[in-house]
């Protein structure tokens, strides 16, 4: 996905611990955001950012927190992960200058709590 | 309650066999509604974004249509490689977009 990029792909960590996904893009996008994916749910909203140290919540935001000091990255931590936060999570990104303000969003991590 | 609905959850159908793809959303004050394209272990990529009732866009081989309660994905003579899932989302603020959980297209050589 050009211009976006998101580490690790792949996460697998123990209860409990604390975890960060990073996502990087190269666009100069003001706003960015976290999703996280299930199954019989799709794309949920965990935390946006409409530019640096600006973020708010979203509708799965319990048990997250991010951080944005730079325009290009957002970070998303899991304090203190649980079973239940085993997803895959998605970056995205948007400009919205255009008409067409669909997101771009990363490859995705696949994180699993064991 | 479910904001954003598709059906159906899966599809297949023979190559060059049209059919059809729905959303439906119960959010008022819609500002856009996004068609997007998912290939396994990728993230969705974007089709198209429709704002007003009557509205079409096309590419290639798909078409959306939105009315006032839903929108459709038409997919006109479909090729193996169209295979994928299909997501729709809404955004009724502007900042927060509610997706539904994707039509799995398989399209049989």
């Amino acid at each position: 996905d050009a211009g976006i990029t998101q580490s690790p792909r792949h996460k697998v960590t123990e209860t409990g611990t604390p975890v960060t996904l990073r996502c990087h893009q190269t666009e100069n996008h003001r706003y960015m955001y976290w999703y996280r994916q299930d199954p019989g749910h799709g794309l949920r909203l965990i935390h946006y950012s409409y530019g640096v140290k600006d973020t708010d919540k979203g509708e799965v935001s319990d048990g997250y927190s991010v951080s944005r000091s730079k325009t290009e990255d957002f970070l998303l931590t899991l304090e203190s992960a649980t079973s239940s936060q085993t997803s895959v999570y998605f970056c995205a990104i948007s400009d919205w200058t255009g008409r067409d303000y669909g997101y771009t969003f990363g490859s995705g991590t696949r994180l699993t709590v064991v | 309650e479910d904001q954003v609905t598709q059906s159906p959850e899966a599809l297949r159908l023979q190559e060059g066999e049209s059919s059809s793809l729905n959303c439906s959303y119960t959010v008022s004050g819609l500002r856009g509604l996004f068609w997007y394209r998912q290939d396994p272990g990728k993230g969705p990529e974007f089709l198209f974004t429709l704002y007003s009732a009557g509205e079409e866009k096309e590419k290639e081989r798909l078409k959306a249509t939105l009315t006032k309660k839903e929108s459709f994905l038409h997919i006109t003579a479909p090729k193996p490689e169209d295979s994928a899932t299909y997501l729709c989302a809404v955004s009724f603020t502007g900042n927060q977009f509610y997706f539904g959980t994707g039509t799995s297209l398989t399209v049989i050589p």
